[in-house]
């Protein structure tokens, strides 16, 4: 099965910092990988999706990007953080099945 | 589109109660169906599925029937413990090649001893 793996595991950041955070995994190759966010209390919403190396479908026009400069590797991005970018970021693989498998997410505290 | 739609939370239980979380869901074609579980500061991660009509997923006590008649996926579990305190999650893959799953907005559950 796929293993994900997601770092750091918690970030506090000013407004106007920029960010970087990274997703990788194990156990697949060519995986079809996703970024959510999850605020407060709240459910999942997709960010980024990616179907292979350099190709990334934006979701929500936003303040933020994302990568895919290797096969398994998944990078969400911020030029200048907001207050509203706070949240939990959760990446998440599916290879060759309808079945979801997730890391165990960033915590990001923007002040 | 695609929706799910399940029941507000939080649900609070005692130890032993039966839990029904609902879920209903709006699709083309044949969706498969799913629950996640997150338990608290960690990713989400499968409970159980079901990929086809009067389909019934099951693992760990929990048990959920995919009902097309009344595009409905409930979970179920006839004796909750205080370790299934958790957020529970509806989702919906539609097939087909789709990339996307759709997910519910999460139930959380509490159960107190």
């Amino acid at each position: 099965s796929q293993t994900i793996h997601q770092w750091p595991a918690t970030l506090v950041q000013p407004v106007g910092s920029p960010l970087s955070l990274e997703c990788t995994v194990e156990g697949t190759s060519n995986p079809n990988l996703y970024w959510y966010r999850q605020a407060a209390g709240r459910g999942l919403q997709l960010l980024f999706y990616s179907v292979g190396i350099g190709q990334i479908s934006s979701e929500v026009p936003q303040n933020l990007s994302a990568s895919r400069p290797q096969d398994r590797q998944f990078i969400l991005s911020s030029k200048k953080l907001l207050l509203s970018d706070s949240g939990f970021y959760l990446c998440a693989s599916t290879r060759g099945t309808d079945t979801q498998y997730f890391g165990p997410g960033t915590r990001l505290t923007v002040l | 589109g695609d929706s799910v739609t399940q029941m507000e939370g939080p649900v609070t239980l005692s130890e032993e109660a039966f839990l029904t979380i609902n879920c209903t869901y709006t699709a083309t074609g044949y969706p498969s169906l799913f629950w996640y579980v997150q338990y608290p500061g960690e990713g989400l991660q499968l409970l159980l599925k079901a990929t086809k009509a009067d389909d019934k997923g099951s693992n760990k006590g929990f048990e959920a029937t995919y009902r097309k008649e009344t595009t409905s996926f409930h979970l179920e579990k006839g004796s909750v413990q205080v370790s299934d305190s958790a957020v529970y999650f509806c989702a919906l893959h539609p097939g087909g090649g789709y990339q996307k799953v759709t997910f519910g907005t999460g139930t959380k559950l509490q159960v107190i001893p």
